[in-house]
């Protein structure tokens, strides 16, 4: 099946710094892409949507300068959480939408961020 | 406002029996539905998938069923095996395109 490659899988970061994380499909191309966030015990929550070429949409409650989205190539997402704190310490994940037919959303590993 | 949701938070099988996850939904714009299981600290992994013009897919031991009059899908895993222990997701889509919309997900737990 199709590969969605995410890195880092693991990060640990000191409060106030910025961290980045890469979404890559690596054998089809995405123009749409999708950035969640998974609490302990929780479902998926949805961040954005990221579409390549243009400002990524942000769900209700999600706030677009601390949770950077570029998608500046068809194979490429990246999130960035700027100013991280403790609270935004959780796992997250992409994915990316194959198009062609039905939809089909291929994930990547996910990313655990611990901030301290 | 759940668009998709998963009742049970949590279902325990033998190992050998059947597993039968449930998933509602409530739009009816939605015609393409995925089941998606996730270990910890893993991305989800693509399962199964329905359109909606059948209802039953099949792939080895996983088969979805869809009752569209009652916005209803189901999986069943037979016969349960102690891998299987992990998170589901069901999902739906509106058109080709279109965003998922995620269930809350079920911890299915297979003792041996």
């Amino acid at each position: 099946g199709a590969v969605v490659s995410q890195h880092p899988s693991r990060v640990i970061c000191k409060s106030g710094t910025s961290v980045k994380i890469e979404c890559r499909s690596l054998d089809f191309q995405a123009t749409t892409m999708f950035w969640y966030r998974q609490f302990p015990k929780q479902s998926l929550m949805l961040m954005a949507t990221s579409n390549e070429g243009s400002k990524a949409t942000y769900e209700q409650g999600v706030e677009k300068d601390k949770f950077l989205i570029n998608h500046a190539s068809l194979t490429l997402s990246t999130l960035t959480v700027t100013s991280a704190h403790p609270e935004d310490s959780s796992f997250y994940i992409c994915s990316a939408l194959r198009q062609g037919g039905w939809p089909e959303a291929f994930f990547g590993q996910g990313t655990r961020l611990t901030v301290v | 406002d759940q668009q998709v949701k998963q009742n049970s938070p949590s279902l325990s099988v033998q190992e050998g029996r059947i597993s039968i996850l449930n998933c509602d939904y409530t739009n009816s714009m939605f015609d393409y539905f995925l089941w998606y299981k996730k270990y910890p600290a893993e991305g989800p992994t693509f399962l199964i998938s329905i359109s909606s013009i059948k209802d039953k897919n099949e792939d080895g031991r996983f088969t979805v069923f869809l009752n569209k009059s009652a916005k209803h899908l189901s999986l069943h895993i037979v016969p349960s095996q102690p891998g299987d222990s992990a998170v589901y997701f069901c999902a739906a889509s509106g058109s080709a395109g279109n965003m998922l919309t995620f269930g809350g997900g079920t911890r299915l737990m297979v003792k041996p």
